[in-house]
């Protein structure tokens, strides 16, 4: 069993829609992350929250907007999508975010559909 | 920025058979960490191995072992034994030390098992 949850599962949305992802983690981790992944491609990442705040903000459209409520908790807003941003949404956690070997856990994953 | 590269897009193995999959990566770094992650179709991605770039001595986890290569800077990864489990997409992924654990993954090798 995943220690990693998400939710959805499948997610259709139109463009102009506003709908979360939630991920959750019951292992004490302190360091959280969203990745986009395409078919038979590897995962981007698009953010990373350490200790619950912002530490790594890739060159990702506004749209997509991040919120770590606490340290087990991570949403991930979405808001006039485009087809494109149609993709697999994995949420990792990590131990820490600095120092050590921190190998990241991933969850089952998000499959977004934008119509 | 880090590079990481699998340069065999698919591969096959029977069933029972040894299977080696090859992972290069580029960096300036000493001190860093390997992983292969395992990404099983429509399911979740699972660690596989991990391997210290400290460490001379390959890691082994049952029928998983690596062969470490630091001054080549080659990763690869040998599955043992191959059971038709093993079919998967396979991520290569480099972590910098210290670096808020931001993974470089490869390309990935979708490796299929055949009965």
């Amino acid at each position: 069993d995943t220690e990693v949850t998400q939710t959805p599962k499948h997610l259709v949305m139109g463009m102009t829609n506003k709908k979360s992802l939630k991920c959750e983690q019951h292992m004490g981790h302190r360091a959280m992350y969203w990745y986009k992944q395409k078919a038979k491609k590897p995962p981007e990442l698009m953010f990373v929250y350490s200790y619950e705040k912002l530490s790594i903000n890739e060159s990702v459209p506004s749209r997509f907007s991040p919120e770590c409520p606490n340290s087990s908790l991570l949403n991930l807003h979405l808001h006039a999508l485009q087809p494109e941003d149609s993709a697999l949404y994995l949420c990792a956690s990590s131990q820490g975010a600095s120092g050590g070997i921190y190998e990241q856990y991933f969850g089952p994953g998000t499959r977004l559909t934008v119509t | 920025a880090q590079t990481v590269t699998q340069s065999q897009p698919e591969m096959s193995v029977q069933e029972a058979e040894t299977v080696t999959l090859s992972c290069t990566y580029d960096t300036s770094e000493n001190n860093y960490y390997l992983f292969w992650y395992k990404q099983p179709p429509s399911r979740q991605m699972i660690l596989v191995i991990r391997q210290e770039a400290y460490k001379q001595q390959n890691a082994t986890e049952n029928r998983f072992s690596v062969n470490f290569q630091k001054a080549a800077k080659s990763f690869s990864l040998k599955i043992s034994d191959s059971q038709l489990g093993d079919t998967a997409m396979y991520f290569c992924a480099f972590m910098k030390q210290n670096t808020g654990n931001q993974f470089y993954f490869g390309t990935g090798t979708s490796l299929t098992v055949i009965p």
